[in-house]
């Protein structure tokens, strides 16, 4: 089975803009999950997509937002991009959700200038 | 607060055995789950407890304490290419996942 696969790889944004970044995830997980990882806090949750809706959602601010469309793939958007937002953005499929063995992708770098 | 405590270092020599310690904090406990992350690559599922006791696959080991909120992942025979970060995961009752700040393991030849 081919992988979770992420889009694009490297961006580069400056501050106030808006960004979506894509997610593929294996065929047959229903289960999408999104991280930021960052030197200073690691790995933090975003939040879980399954059957197209947000199942779970970390301590976010609102201006990062996902969707997932009915093929099970996953979108996530961070609006008035800042400074803080550079960072790695993993996301992840399962077939049952957080409680499952997470497959991660490559991850997209994002660094805001 | 919820959090899952893990050391930032851990130096070993090549061939020898490495323990990697995770203490957590969390509202509810589904079972601890460990990652590996090589630098520039994406984390990797290596083990999962839900139960107490240990775990073994292969060179890696895990075990699970629920009573003292402790875990560990064991690393044995350790070859160059597990110089990597490993990280502790738990999924708690609030349906949040929380990681490890993460250990990174460097090998010595």
């Amino acid at each position: 089975k081919a992988g979770v696969t992420q889009t694009p790889r490297y961006l580069i944004k400056t501050r106030g803009q808006q960004v979506t970044l894509s997610c593929s995830p294996i065929s047959g997980h229903r289960s999408v999950s999104w991280y930021q990882q960052t030197p200073g806090q690691g790995l933090q949750f975003l939040f879980e997509y399954f059957s197209e809706t947000q199942r779970n959602k970390g301590n976010f601010p609102g201006r990062f937002s996902g969707r997932q469309f009915s093929n099970s793939r996953s979108e996530m958007n961070v609006s008035t991009l800042e400074l803080g937002d550079s960072a790695l953005y993993l996301c992840a499929s399962s077939i049952q959700g957080i409680v499952d063995t997470q497959y991660f992708g490559p991850g997209t770098r994002l660094t805001v200038l | 607060g919820q959090s899952l405590e893990q050391p930032s270092e851990v130096t070993a020599v090549e061939g020898a055995i490495v323990q990697i310690n995770c203490t957590y904090q969390t509202s509810g406990f589904y079972g601890l789950s460990w990652y590996q992350q090589h630098d520039g690559g994406a984390p990797t599922f290596l083990s999962y407890n839900g139960l107490d006791g240990l775990e073994e696959t292969g060179r890696f080991s895990s075990f699970l304490s629920r009573s003292d909120s402790y875990g560990y992942l064991l690393l044995q025979e350790l070859q160059m290419k597990d110089s990597a970060s490993y990280f502790c995961a738990v999924p708690n009752r609030d349906d949040k996942i929380i990681f490890g700040k993460g250990t990174r393991l460097h090998i010595l030849p």
